[in-house]
């Protein structure tokens, strides 16, 4: 099965601080997408950044950029000056035909 | 405009008995999906509505789970003789026109389904 794996179940950072989310993925295609989803205590999931794997500059949305490795399947998230409001389970998934394949998520708790 | 809306929030029932768990999409989008998310799991595909049509249902994990979706918009997953390991929180998103990579999923805060 072609998998995503995050490999940080739980992570904690300072308020105004940077933290970096890994992901790694699995996939036999050449053009696909990726994406780092939110998902608060309400379980409402909320896109926060895509890539596009043809696409070697990496995608950046204010506070939030990604390191696209494509040769290394790797697809992290940087958030840069973390809020509180960021605290939430993040999700990395893959597009995979018509849908998506998702990693486990990892908690990220911004403490202050 | 409104959001995915899912219905009920939370579904507490018995084992071996039936639910239903309804999903409005966005207006105008013709792509429908279901997921689960199990306790400290990721999204688990289930089901792809192109229109009323399911071309891919690869991710039904047993023939007591099934899905419909009428006029092109709302969608009904039944679970039929529920067990204790269906609990988890039942995921529905839709897109605008099905292509999941190019598009962008949009999900509803989804119905957490715990089974006695």
């Amino acid at each position: 099965a072609q998998t995503v794996t995050q490999s940080q179940p739980e992570m904690s950072v300072q308020e105004a601080e940077t933290v970096t989310l890994s992901c790694t993925y699995d996939t036999s295609e050449n053009n696909y997408y990726l994406f780092w989803y939110k998902q608060p205590p309400s379980r409402q999931m909320i896109l926060v950044i895509r890539q596009e794997a043809y696409k070697q500059q990496n995608a950046t949305e204010n506070r939030f950029s990604v390191n696209f490795q494509k040769a290394a399947k790797s697809f992290s998230l940087k958030i840069s000056d973390s809020q509180l409001g960021d605290t939430a389970m993040y999700f990395c998934a893959r597009s995979d035909g018509n849908k998506l394949v998702f990693g486990a998520g990892t908690i990220l708790r911004v403490k202050s | 405009g409104a959001g995915v809306s899912q219905s009920p929030s939370n579904k507490v029932t018995e084992k071996g008995k039936d639910v239903e768990l309804r999903c409005d999409p966005i207006s105008g989008h013709t792509a429908l999906y279901w997921y689960r998310q199990s306790l400290g799991q990721g999204l688990e595909f289930l089901i792809y509505f192109q229109g009323n049509s399911a071309p891919d249902k690869s991710g039904l994990p047993s023939d007591r789970f099934s899905a419909e979706r009428t006029g092109g918009s709302v969608s009904t997953l039944t679970i039929q003789r529920t067990q204790q390991e269906d609990s988890a929180v039942y995921l529905c998103a839709s897109s605008l026109g099905g292509l999941a990579g190019v598009e962008t999923q949009y999900f509803g805060p989804g119905t957490r389904l715990l089974v006695l």
